[in-house]
């Protein structure tokens, strides 16, 4: 069975130190692994795709990278505009292109 | 531009009742999808429209959840015979048509059932 698992459910952040959440994934072949980012209140707001093994994406102070069986999302100097819940998703090959599977996130509070 | 609208932000509504929430994607987006998101979890796939291909509804929960979608525009989630455990977030997302397209989503309406 499919499955998403995102650790640690929540990360406390002092102002400029790094850390990394993690996604580990059990799928049928991935098609696609996603990050998002939503605040409260809001819908997910769309960072980053990957698709095989060893891709790096980078976007200000995130940058995600991809092995065989989990995601990373790093986060380097953080600011406390990057304090918000983190999204991963993933495509199966088994499914049909549309349907995604999140985890349940990483809530990261990062306080100045 | 303008993004995905759902309306509306907020319904509070007696069990039992039926409730329909809207959603107008993205223009131009062919592809459209539902998600649940229930209190501190994560995304939910509900159901899924591209373009005239018949929607894949496999992750509707129940006989009392349906969606219909007009053309390549507005599309209505509806529960009939509200439970308690339908409360949730009913998020909306459209994309392009290709595979490789990252969905972008709406607020969400807030669904409360008493």
């Amino acid at each position: 069975e499919d499955q998403v698992t995102q650790s640690p459910e929540a990360l406390r952040l002092q102002e400029g130190e790094s850390s990394s959440l993690n996604c580990s994934y059990t799928v049928s072949g991935l098609r696609g692994l996603f990050w998002y980012r939503q605040d409260p209140g809001k819908g997910p707001e769309f960072l980053f795709t990957l698709y095989s093994a060893g891709e790096e994406k980078e976007k200000e102070r995130l940058k995600a990278t991809l092995t065989k069986k989990e995601s990373f999302l790093h986060i380097t100097a953080p600011k406390p505009e990057d304090s918000a819940t983190y999204l991963c998703a993933v495509r199966s090959g088994t499914d049909s292109w549309g349907k995604l599977q999140f985890g349940a996130g990483t809530q990261v509070v990062v306080t100045p | 531009g303008a993004g995905v609208s759902q309306s509306p932000s907020n319904k509070v509504t007696e069990k039992g009742k039926d409730v329909e929430l809207r959603c107008d994607p993205i223009s131009g987006h062919t592809a459209l999808y539902w998600y649940r998101q229930r209190l501190g979890q994560g995304l939910e796939f509900l159901i899924y429209f591209q373009g005239n291909s018949a929607p894949d509804k496999s992750g509707l929960p129940s006989d009392r959840f349906s969606a219909e979608r007009t053309g390549e525009s507005v599309s209505t989630l509806t529960i009939q015979r509200t439970q308690q455990e339908d409360s949730a977030v009913y998020l909306c997302a459209s994309s392009l048509g290709q595979p490789n397209q990252p969905q972008h989503f709406g607020d969400g309406t807030r669904l409360s059932i008493l």
